[in-house]
């Protein structure tokens, strides 16, 4: 059974810091990986997904990484800003037997970028 | 382009009453999947559907019910609300013939048992 874990859970830092947010996973076998935003009270808002076979992704500040042989992904946010405070969420993507696709997800991490 | 809508996006249900969250893509995509989030927990698949007339359950489908009878609409049901579904109801939508593609998702319908 997949299972997906972020750490860390939560996390509070000044604006304009750079920093990772980790993301692990049981099954290596997966179609892609997914990083999501969710905002409070909102949905999720897909933010980058990296194919099983890329090394990484990029949208502007952010950066994502995927080394599916060990079951690790990082999204490494540049030059933190307080509009990225939000819960990261990460999932990775299985093609079910019957048909269409099913994401796993982690628990997510709080950020939180004060002034 | 409204994209996922959800209805509706808060409610109070009592225990043993019957409910339908509405969902429904403006998008024309294949496959739909309902998702419940729980405090501090990731998302759970509770059913999906790759096209009208086809559903197929996912990982926590006990105490739900779902029907696709057109490509637009996709709505859960329960029949006997319990406490334990208390929780965060998320709709998400798929092209079908690119995996590659991301979810998208509806906002959310918060639903409380008491």
């Amino acid at each position: 059974k997949q299972e997906v874990t972020q750490i860390p859970a939560a996390l509070s830092v000044p604006e304009g810091e750079n920093l990772v947010l980790n993301c692990s996973f049981t099954d290596s076998a997966i179609y892609n990986l997914q990083w999501f935003r969710q905002d409070p009270g909102k949905g999720l808002t897909s933010l980058l997904l990296i194919q099983s076979s890329q090394r990484e992704q990029t949208s502007g500040r952010l950066n994502a990484s995927l080394d599916k042989s060990s079951g690790r992904s990082t999204l490494y946010i540049a030059a933190s800003q307080p509009g990225d405070s939000a819960t990261y969420l990460c999932a990775v993507r299985l093609i079910l037997t019957g048909g269409g696709n099913k994401l796993t997800f982690g628990t997510g991490t709080q950020l939180k970028v004060e002034l | 382009n409204a994209g996922v809508t959800q209805t509706p996006k808060f409610h109070i249900l009592k225990i043993g009453q019957s409910m339908t969250l509405q969902c429904t893509q403006d998008m024309n995509h294949n496959y739909m999947y309902w998702y419940r989030q729980d405090p501090g927990m990731g998302l759970k698949l509770i059913y999906y559907s790759v096209g009208a007339g086809i559903t197929d359950k996912g990982e926590v489908p006990n105490g739900y019910n779902v029907s696709r009878s057109t490509t637009e609409d996709f709505p859960l049901r329960l029949e006997l609300a319990a406490p334990s579904q208390t929780s965060v109801y998320f709709c998400a939508s798929s092209p079908r013939q690119n995996s590659n593609q991301p979810q998208h998702f509806g906002d959310g319908t918060r639903l409380s048992i008491l």
